[in-house]
């Protein structure tokens, strides 16, 4: 089955670092998956698309503080020099053929 | 530009059905590999996909809610409709659409959504 984990939460302080994680289910680890925002009370938007290799694509106009890695079946999302507007849920979500599309649980960033 | 718009009812009765409406522009449904798909949230949750039809009129449907649900393009109108039958309470939530080809595996644009609740 194809399923995607996040942690609920994570926080980082204005202007530090922090790395979100997805993590694929087991006989998944080549998926590529793409990373979302959703800032308070708005839509998702598409930030990026991450390959296994950790090969990223980004969406119109993200800013280069947001990049992707990969190793194994874990995708990350970095995002550096952090501003408030960061503040967001994060989710993962990819796409199976005969699955259909999936989504992690969502990863609620706290800027200190 | 890439945009989605959702529209339908703000408030449904229980046992009612959904009918809403993804009205796009700046891509076509008639391209090889497009497809456009629902997803909805509700309150305070994580984001749930429900369905997606692709340019050739095939149509996929989230396992838990397929006996629910019916997705339909009219592509000369640029618009994807879905409606869920049976509405309960607990399906009070957003409902976004958003544009996704195969090439890509991901969602690229997404409608600002539409908020549905559901209550007598």
């Amino acid at each position: 089955q194809l399923v995607l984990t996040q942690s609920p939460s994570a926080s980082a302080s204005l202007g530090a670092s922090v790395k979100l994680t997805c993590t694929l289910s087991s006989g998944h680890s080549s998926y590529a998956i793409a990373w979302h925002q959703q800032q308070p009370e708005k839509g998702p938007r598409y930030l990026m698309k991450l390959n296994s290799d950790g090969s990223h694509s980004k969406g119109d106009g993200i800013p280069d503080r947001f990049s992707g890695s990969s190793s194994g079946a874990e995708r990350y999302l970095t995002i550096s020099s952090l501003q408030s507007e960061d503040e967001a849920d994060y989710y993962c979500q990819t796409w199976g053929t005969g699955i259909g599309v999936v989504f992690g649980g969502g990863t609620k960033l706290t800027v200190l | 530009q890439v945009t989605l718009r959702e529209s339908g009812p703000a408030l449904v009765k229980p046992t009612q059905t959904l009918t809403l409406t993804c009205t796009f522009s700046g891509f076509s449904l008639s391209t090889s590999g497009m497809c456009v798909s629902w997803i909805r949230q509700p309150p305070g949750k994580a984001l749930e996909w429900l369905a997606l039809i692709d340019w050739d009129d095939d149509k996929y449907y989230s396992t838990s809610l397929k006996t629910r649900l019916t997705i339909s393009k009219d592509t000369s109108k640029n618009q994807v409709v879905l409606t869920m039958t049976n509405m309960d309470p607990v399906d009070t939530a957003t409902y976004y659409c958003a544009r996704i080809s195969y090439s890509s595996g991901h969602f690229d644009y997404w409608g600002q959504g539409t908020l549905v609740t559901v209550s007598s």
